[in-house]
């Protein structure tokens, strides 16, 4: 079946730098995404989400950007931090309001240098 | 704070023992929740809808006689993992809408499963 799924599973960035991680999904009828960050041994935290009638959203160092052209997906953090240091996934709905069954995508771990 | 609370955090059980976890939304009610299963390095992978009041709806390939979901109350889901075997030795994540203005899903903090 149809999944999101993501680039470059990991990423190391330099402390203070800007992370991007990107994420590629396939069911043109996703309404709904959401960046989840996740600890190790942690359940998914949520960052930001977005619906499908959206280009960007802002948040506190982060901007989750959406191009439904090409189904693409990415979280830009900003002047990132060593607790940012963490698995990122991004996710999908595609059903009915009520519904939040999610499709994980296959996760970016990010890795921040001091 | 958590708004989903998952317990325990962790445990380890025999073969052929089985084991329960519980998950409960904190201060919301939800007609719904969702078991995720996580392996190592790997993404969330859902197992089963969780609904009150009703039988749960599994995924393609989740054993149902397996993997027992009672959805009691508005707050409380439990999945217990019957007969326990070292291959479903996992991660094991709940779920839960928060809906209303700022709805939002939020996930429980997961428990390790080790079945020896």
């Amino acid at each position: 079946g149809e999944s999101v799924g993501l680039h470059l599973p990991t990423l190391s960035v330099q402390e203070g730098d800007n992370s991007i991680i990107n994420c590629a999904y396939s069911n043109s009828a996703s309404d709904y995404f959401i960046w989840y960050k996740q600890e190790s041994g942690k359940g998914p935290q949520f960052i930001i989400d977005i619906r499908s009638n959206m280009d960007k959203r802002q948040g506190q160092r982060v901007t989750v950007l959406l191009n439904k052209t090409v189904k693409h997906l990415s979280l830009q953090i900003a002047a990132t931090q060593p607790g940012d240091s963490a698995v990122y996934f991004c996710a999908e709905k595609s059903g009915s309001s009520n519904d939040y069954k999610l499709s994980f995508g296959a996760g970016t771990t990010v890795t921040v240098r001091a | 704070g958590a708004v989903v609370s998952q317990h325990p955090s962790w445990v380890i059980c025999k073969s052929g023992t089985s084991v329960k976890i519980e998950c409960r939304s904190l201060d919301f009610q939800a007609t719904t929740m969702f078991w995720y299963r996580q392996f190592p390095k790997q993404s969330l992978m859902l197992m089963a809808t969780s609904n009150e009041g009703s039988k749960a709806t599994y995924e393609q390939g989740v054993e149902k006689d397996k993997f027992l979901i009672n959805h009691a109350s508005l707050t409380l889901s439990t999945l217990t993992v019957t007969s326990a075997h070292p291959e479903d030795s996992s991660f094991y994540i709940c779920s839960a809408p928060r809906q209303g203005i700022n709805e939002k899903l939020f996930f429980g903090s997961g428990t390790q499963l080790s079945v020896l």
